[in-house]
């Protein structure tokens, strides 16, 4: 069963960082492209980045303005987000989730929320 | 990286059909058959319910339906039952490898 653990969410103040993990398991994790979703509190779903498989390729949400950086571990099974200079409007559930290509986004972790204060 | 359109609501009694649209450009919606669509309850994650317009993933009901016509998806729902109660958004592959998601429309059962 496949399986997504977020982790590393909490209250941050604008103009920090913070590090989401995410340690997947019950698949072959180094096969499969890893996205990171988000929703901001009361509102929908934004895709913020995603990453291929070996780690070759990767691409983020143009609003980003390069402040966000997806990597993966595959021997560790996990996926990262470093999100630095946070803004109040980063404040959102941050989800991992498999990606079965062409964004097709079939495993959702439970969430971390990230709060950002100003 | 526009966002797709989605009507905000949609409603209907329980043994009804209900169809959502979403909305998008030739260069998402109407450029690839990589639309697909998900269900969110209240405080849940969302579950994938429908991909590449019209394939369903194992153990989604065949009550689920998913169509493209031009630069529109469509779910429908067939005998509306309580349980389908949720948030719905949909999901477009497009150019330049960006994921395009919808602004949900939530669903009412009557």
């Amino acid at each position: 069963e496949v399986e997504l653990v977020e982790s590393g969410g909490g209250l941050v103040q604008a103009g920090g960082s913070l590090r989401l993990s995410c340690a997947a398991s019950g698949f072959a994790f180094g096969a499969h492209w890893m996205t990171w979703v988000r929703q901001a509190p009361g509102k929908g779903l934004e895709w913020v980045a995603d990453i291929k498989g070996d780690g070759s390729a990767r691409h983020y949400l143009n609003s980003l303005e390069g402040r966000f950086t997806v990597s993966r571990d595959n021997v560790k099974t996990s996926v990262y987000l470093q999100m630095n200079s946070l803004r109040a409007e980063d404040t959102a559930v941050y989800y991992c989730v498999r990606n079965l290509g062409f964004h097709r986004l079939d495993s959702w972790g439970q969430g971390a929320l990230v709060t950002v204060s100003s | 990286q526009s966002a797709l359109t989605q009507p905000p609501s949609a409603s209907g009694s329980p043994g009804q059909s209900v169809t959502i649209s979403c909305t998008g450009t030739n260069s998402d919606v109407g450029g690839y058959n990589y639309v697909s669509w998900y269900q969110q309850h209240p405080g849940k994650a969302p579950k994938f319910m429908i991909y590449e317009v019209d394939k369903r993933p194992s153990g989604v009901p065949d009550r689920f339906f998913g169509s493209k016509s031009g630069n529109t998806a469509f779910l429908t729902i067939s005998g509306l039952q309580a349980e389908d109660e949720a948030d719905y958004y949909c999901l477009s592959y497009g150019t330049g490898s960006v994921a395009l998601f919808g602004g949900g429309t939530k669903l009412t059962v009557l």
